[in-house]
């Protein structure tokens, strides 16, 4: 069974680069049938998709932070990492790696960390 | 950008129906299939519904899911305490701005 976890500071300054990792146990990030999620949620509001990340490499973004973000996979520590540029307070949230089978579309997630709080502050 | 609107909020007694709506376009649910995740404040979301209306093993027959053009829904049936989360539908867009994934605003179900 997969199980991923989220790694990363809890306090990133406004306007420094936001950097989190997911580990992940229990399977290969290079199988081909998987994708990766990052998602997050600010405190008290609702579900924000960030990006899908493909073994293809042809990866998809939230138009409203694909300015800012990008993405990467280690396939030597089974990891997949997200950093967010430029942050402001807007940006505070939890954020959750999750997992989805490509067969069944790409915005069914069936795996999920239990997620990390990053904080920016001034 | 466009938006999958959900009630923000929806309620029942203990062993009634409540069906949970989410409303789309023709990029994202007219096009593509809906999936439903379940969130316990606190605690990470888990789906609960993929594929518009397939149950992942584990999760019980009381939660249905259904899709008519470019609204879906989430039902559920014989309403237990334990139900009392807040409720996502989530889907793909493939827009001018796509393609990207849509999360509805989420429904806080309340077991009254």
């Amino acid at each position: 069974q997969l199980q991923l976890q989220e790694s990363g500071p809890g306090l990133v300054r406004s306007s420094d680069t936001l950097s989190l990792t997911c580990t992940v146990s229990g399977g290969s990030i290079s199988r081909t049938s998987f994708y990766w999620v990052w998602i997050r949620q600010p405190p008290g509001k609702g579900l924000e998709w960030i990006a899908n990340i493909y073994y293809s490499g042809v990866n998809n973004f939230s138009p409203s932070l694909k300015s800012r973000v990008a993405v990467s996979a280690d396939t030597s520590n089974n990891q997949f990492s997200l950093q967010l540029t430029s942050v402001t307070a807007a940006d505070t949230a939890v954020y959750f790696c999750a997992v989805g089978w490509i067969q069944k579309g790409h915005a069914s997630f069936d795996i999920w960390g239990q997620g990390t709080m990053v904080t920016v502050f001034s | 950008q466009s938006v999958l609107t959900q009630p923000p909020s929806a309620s029942g007694t203990p062993g009634q129906h409540v069906t949970i709506s989410c409303s789309g376009s023709s990029s994202n649910i007219g096009s593509h299939d809906v999936n439903w995740y379940r969130q316990v404040p606190g605690t990470a979301p888990k789906l609960l519904i993929s594929s518009n209306n397939q149950r992942p093993s584990g999760v019980p027959d009381r939660f249905s899911g259904s899709k008519s053009g470019t609204s879906a829904s989430l039902a559920i049936s014989g309403l237990q305490s334990e139900d009392e989360a807040d409720y996502y539908c989530a889907t793909w867009d493939d827009s001018l701005n796509g393609p990207f994934v849509l999360f509805g605003g989420g429904t806080k179900v309340t077991v009254l």
